[in-house]
């Protein structure tokens, strides 16, 4: 079954410095999403990603996030200057399209310390 | 935003006894989805919701969308203990908001063998 792939599965990191999360979402996808999860929170939307733009992004995702598609297969989350209420799982999603349901990465585990 | 208020929270049961959880919403949703989540896993699908008053079984899984679209809940039968995880009903609006998803808090299920 076709996966949507993440890397790395975890990563810490000094507070201010930036981060690149990456996504390989599945081939024949054409939306593109990133979801973050504090420990022992709700998994929270941050942005979607369609047609090489941003279609939506949520009030979280402030000046310090981007997202870029830089080739053909990979989704990129960067975070410019981390604070330590960054951390938490952050996962990529893709989809057909708009209607269907998501497949999920196993998520990033961001640690800022 | 929107909001999902899910329940119940935590649920502890005996393997074989069926499980009941449930969503609800101030606002209207067009699709009604439930996911699981594993523990350092990411978010999968389970039962796709469309069409209000859609009544939808997977295995031993059933949904119901809510007739007023603010509603759903997933029956779990004859649990095993591979059932454990964390359920989020998720809930995505139409409209400009069409690919976002808002997921609830989640119900956090023990089977005990």
């Amino acid at each position: 079954e076709p996966e949507v792939t993440q890397t790395p599965s975890h990563q810490v990191t000094q507070m201010g410095q930036e981060v690149i999360l990456r996504c390989v979402p599945i081939s024949n996808h054409l939306y593109f999403y990133w979801y973050r999860q504090i420990l022992g929170q709700k998994v929270e939307f941050l942005v979607s990603f369609y047609n090489n733009e941003i279609s939506e992004k949520s009030e979280i995702f402030d000046d310090q996030f981007s997202v870029e598609r830089p080739d053909g297969s990979n989704f990129t989350l960067k975070i410019r200057s981390t604070k330590l209420e960054d951390s938490a799982m952050y996962f990529c999603a893709s989809s057909k399209d708009s209607a269907y349901g998501y497949t999920f990465g196993s998520g990033t585990r961001l640690t800022v310390v | 935003g929107q909001q999902l208020n899910q329940s119940p929270q935590s649920m502890f049961i005996q393997e074989g006894e069926d499980v009941s959880m449930n969503c609800t919403s101030s606002s209207i949703f067009n699709t009604w989805l439930w996911y699981k989540q594993d523990p350092g896993e990411g978010p999968v699908l389970l039962i796709a919701l469309y069409k209000a008053g859609e009544l939808t079984s997977n295995g031993r899984l059933t949904a119901q969308f809510g007739i007023t679209r603010k509603d759903s809940f997933l029956n779990i039968s004859a649990s095993i203990p591979s059932d454990v995880g964390i359920y989020f009903c998720v809930g995505r609006a139409g409209g400009t908001s069409y690919g976002k998803l808002t997921f609830g808090q989640g119900t956090i299920l023990t089977v005990h063998p």
